[in-house]
């Protein structure tokens, strides 16, 4: 059974930096994307970062791109979010998920919440 | 950045056919998947590859695409189907991915 567990969230202040953890077991994690995804509060679903499965090509939303980095290490089966230059708009509940090939993202963590405050 | 971009809600009877819809411009070339969200629970995928549905979903969802409009039908809507409804898909590249604004079926 496919389980994604994150960690790290919390409450930061703004321009300070976090980094998020994803676990994932139950599956060949180093043969999936993954990419992060997150909900401010009240509001609709962002696509945030995508890596491959080798960690050799990843992408970014324009809101994050300079600021967030996706990494992976598939020996411990764990995706990261590095978060730097934080800011409000960056409060959100963060999943990691699972790409299945053409079949879009059929996992998804539970969410971790990352709260940018003063 | 990309776009697409779907109506805000969409509210039907329990036995009638509801249809979220989704627009965007690299719609013609690229899939369109549909995840269903309830209460802040994590979202689930309930149509792939345009109209494709996974095993366990209803088969009262089914999901098609034309042009720059994708399309989720649900044929008699129930109250559990009572959710928020996200469009996905990419960009022409391929490269950046986008969620739709989301759209609030009510069934009622």
């Amino acid at each position: 059974q496919v389980h994604l567990v994150e960690s790290g969230g919390g409450v930061v202040q703004p321009g300070r930096s976090l980094r998020l953890s994803c676990v994932a077991s139950g599956f060949t994690f180093s043969s999936y994307a993954m990419h992060w995804v997150r909900q401010a509060p009240g509001k609709g679903l962002e696509w945030v970062a995508f890596i491959s499965y080798d960690g050799n090509n990843n992408y970014y939303a324009d809101s994050v791109k300079g600021r967030f980095t996706i990494s992976r290490d598939n020996s411990k089966n764990t995706l990261f979010l590095q978060m730097n230059s934080l800011t409000t708009e960056d409060t959100a509940v963060y999943f990691c998920a699972r790409e299945e090939p053409a079949a879009g993202f059929d996992s998804w963590g539970q969410g971790a919440l990352v709260t940018v405050s003063s | 950045s990309y776009e697409v971009t779907q109506p805000p809600s969409v509210s039907v009877s329990p036995g009638q056919t509801a249809r979220i819809t989704c627009s965007g411009d690299a719609l013609p070339k690229k899939y369109a998947y549909w995840y269903q969200q309830k209460s802040g629970l994590a979202p689930v995928l309930v149509i792939y590859e345009d109209g494709k549905r996974p095993s366990g979903i209803p088969e009262r969802y089914s999901g098609s695409s034309s042009g720059t409009m994708a399309t989720l039908t649900i044929s008699g809507a129930q109250v559990e189907d009572e959710a928020d409804y996200y469009c996905y898909s990419t960009d022409t590249s391929g490269n950046q991915r986008v969620f739709g604004g989301g759209t609030k079926l009510t069934v009622l």
